[in-house]
């Protein structure tokens, strides 16, 4: 049972372009949280989604971020317009039901330039 | 809302206990520990529920203790593949939808 995927692993921007950040689940999981991690910082919530919803944005920044999680495929967390203050480790993490247990994947880590 | 970790860091030679604590200022449903090397993704280590079970795991184990709201990873013996940050995660209700909110971190060396 293949864990938590993300891709790309590293991703390079330069100021004003768009990143996409893609997260597939572990296997029969339908919960998909996001997370980013600042340089020598701890991990902020962003988003919490399942199959097809958002269910809580609280975390995240009002403009240029979005998220979706589509019936079919990953989860896409989308920055548009990067600045170089949304450089950060961006992770993911999934669980088969909101309370359970959660797993990481391997994050993106996004420089812009 | 964020919890408290202390300490925010601790040195050890290996063989040494240590103990991590998270506290919250609001009453807890569920306390995730997790560890961090440098580079890496967060390592699940324990899930402690509501009702002040404590779990171990080999030489790491956890208590919570709703009523304090607060919870304590308990590193014993320490071994060098135990360095990294540690982090507690809370979540404050079991209607948020399982959200964690993480504390700021406990990094933790442990040298030869």
């Amino acid at each position: 049972n293949a864990g938590v995927m993300q891709n790309p692993r590293h991703l390079v921007r330069r100021r004003g372009q768009e990143a996409r950040l893609r997260c597939s689940p572990m296997k029969g999981h339908s919960h998909v949280y996001w997370y980013r991690q600042l340089p020598e910082e701890g991990l902020k919530f962003m988003v919490y989604l399942q199959k097809e919803n958002i269910i809580d944005e609280s975390g995240m920044p009002k403009e240029r971020f979005s998220a979706e999680f589509p019936k079919e495929g990953p989860s896409i967390l989308r920055i548009q317009q990067v600045v170089r203050g949304d450089s950060a480790a961006y992770f993911c993490a999934s669980s088969p039901h909101p309370g359970g247990l959660k797993f990481f994947g391997p994050g993106t880590r996004l420089t812009v330039l | 809302q964020q919890p408290v970790q202390s300490p925010q860091a601790v040195i050890l030679r290996e063989g040494e206990d240590a103990v991590i604590n998270c506290s919250s200022s609001k009453a807890l449903y569920s306390v995730h520990w997790y560890r961090q090397k440098h580079g890496e993704a967060p390592v699940f280590l324990m899930i402690l529920l509501k009702g002040g079970e404590q779990k171990g795991h080999e030489k790491i184990s956890a208590s919570f203790n709703e009523k304090k709201q607060q919870s304590s990873l308990y590193l014993t013996a320490s071994q060098l593949s135990y360095s990294g940050t540690y982090f507690c995660g809370t979540e404050i209700g079991n209607n948020q939808g399982g959200k964690l909110i993480f504390g700021q971190g406990t990094e933790l060396s442990v040298k030869p």
